[in-house]
């Protein structure tokens, strides 16, 4: 069965400074891994996806994420934080086996000012 | 391009009555995907639809809830005789069902039971 784990409810990072939002994922065969973000109020968003290629997925708003096979995660990046990255951000996981698309719980992510 | 619409965005009900949500996906879509959502908590997932057909309903209540996705028209989350524990917010998301693809997803509907 498809899981994915986002081991942080909460991630507290300076504004300015990188930051890192971990994913970690279980599938039969080969994953396909997205991130989304939620603000207050809103539907989730689409940031970016892995399907294969490049391990280093470039998604909107300056947001990156990194395929590690070895380590099955997909953790989240983003090289200087603002203080409008601040939201609920949710790691998904799916497959050529099971296009069902599985969620994390979420990481709430607070930007310092 | 419109993107995925639901209404209302918020819905009061009082205990007993029926809540119907509304789900238009975007255009070209043919998979819609229902899902729930507490307080400062994570997705869970409902029931997936594509017209005409439920094709995973292992999140959905056994009673009182129901889903359908006609052959024309939006999809519909019907919750019969609703009750406090109802009240949530509920998302609906859709993709055009290829592989690898993304879902989309509408700004929710917040149910308030009274």
């Amino acid at each position: 069965a498809q899981s994915v784990a986002q081991p942080e409810d909460q991630v507290n990072v300076a504004e300015g400074n990188p930051l890192t939002v971990k994913c970690t994922y279980s599938v039969s065969g080969n994953p396909y891994l997205f991130w989304y973000v939620q603000y207050p109020n809103r539907g989730l968003q689409f940031l970016l996806k892995y399907i294969t290629g490049d391990n280093l997925v470039k998604g909107s708003y300056g947001f990156e994420a990194e395929f590690n096979k070895s380590q099955t995660s997909f953790h989240l990046k983003k090289p200087s934080a603002l203080v409008s990255d601040s939201a609920l951000y949710f790691c998904a996981v799916s497959s050529w086996r099971d296009d069902k698309i599985i969620f994390g719980k979420g990481t709430r992510l607070h930007i310092l000012p | 391009n419109a993107g995925v619409m639901q209404n209302p965005r918020h819905l009061v009900r009082r205990r007993g009555q029926e809540a119907r949500l509304r789900c238009s996906p975007m255009k070209g879509h043919s998979h819609v995907y229902w899902y729930r959502q507490l307080p400062e908590e994570g997705l869970k997932f409902m029931v997936y639809l594509q017209k005409e057909n439920i094709i995973d309903e292992s999140g959905m209540p056994k009673e009182r809830f129901s889903a359908e996705f006609p052959k024309e028209g939006p999809s519909i989350l019907r919750i019969q005789q609703v009750v406090r524990g109802d009240s949530a917010a509920y998302f609906c998301a859709s993709s055009p069902g290829q592989e690898g693809q993304p879902q989309h997803f509408g700004d929710g509907t917040r149910l308030s039971i009274l």
